[in-house]
């Protein structure tokens, strides 16, 4: 079964410090990962996407990693901002059809 | 471009009720997708279609659940009669294969069944 699962489910953390998500799926044959930022009351906006042959990939303070052989993600967060208080969620591409399986995503925040 | 627009922004009806959710994705984007969002459940995807035509609904919970899309500027997701378990933030998203099929969300329709 195609499962993304994500950890911690919910992590407070001081502006200014670092946080790191993780992802951990399932999904075979792999085809993409991608990681969404979701703000209250809105809808998720992508972060990264990566391929197979991609380890890491960055978009301004957020840094993504994939290990296709572990099957395994993290979403690094540099120099927190209260901004970045949201939620967190991991996307994989593949499987039977190259259908999106969702993780439940992992709830950031960020405090003075 | 003002994004993927969806509404009503917020919907309270009774049980039994018909709700429709309107979307109009980005213009040029050829893929429009409808998911569901709950605490407990997180985004499922719930229909997509490409170039107007339902990809795959596999994701409809049952068949009170429709969705049509028309022509390219425009799709409803409609619900008859409604349930107090269809409570939930129902989100539409489109894409273009041109972006690595990168979807944008609109901003969402939370729904409240009584």
């Amino acid at each position: 079964k195609n499962q993304v699962e994500q950890s911690p489910q919910s992590l407070i953390i001081l502006e200014g410090k670092n946080c790191t998500l993780q992802c951990n799926y399932t999904v075979s044959p792999f085809s993409n990962l991608r990681w969404y930022k979701q703000d209250t009351g809105r809808g998720p906006v992508s972060l990264t996407i990566m391929t197979f042959s991609e380890n890491t990939k960055s978009n301004g303070r957020y840094t993504a990693t994939l290990d296709a052989d572990t099957k395994q993600s993290s979403l690094h967060i540099t120099a927190s901002q209260l901004s970045d208080s949201a939620s967190y969620i991991c996307v994989v591409r593949g499987g039977g059809g190259n259908k999106l399986t969702f993780g439940t995503g992992t709830q950031l925040k960020v405090e003075l | 471009d003002a994004g993927v627009i969806q509404s009503p922004r917020h919907e309270v009806t009774e049980m039994g009720q018909e709700v429709t959710l309107r979307c109009k994705p980005i213009s040029g984007h050829n893929s429009l997708f409808w998911y569901r969002q709950t605490m407990m459940r997180g985004l499922e995807l719930l229909i997509y279609f490409n170039n107007n035509v339902p990809i795959d609904d596999s994701g409809m919970p049952e068949d009170r659940f429709s969705a049509k899309m028309p022509n390219a500027s425009f799709s409803t997701l409609k619900i008859q009669p409604s349930e107090p378990r269809d409570s939930a933030v129902y989100f539409c998203a489109s894409s273009y294969a041109g972006q690595k099929n990168i979807q944008y969300f609109g901003a969402g329709t939370r729904l409240s069944v009584l």
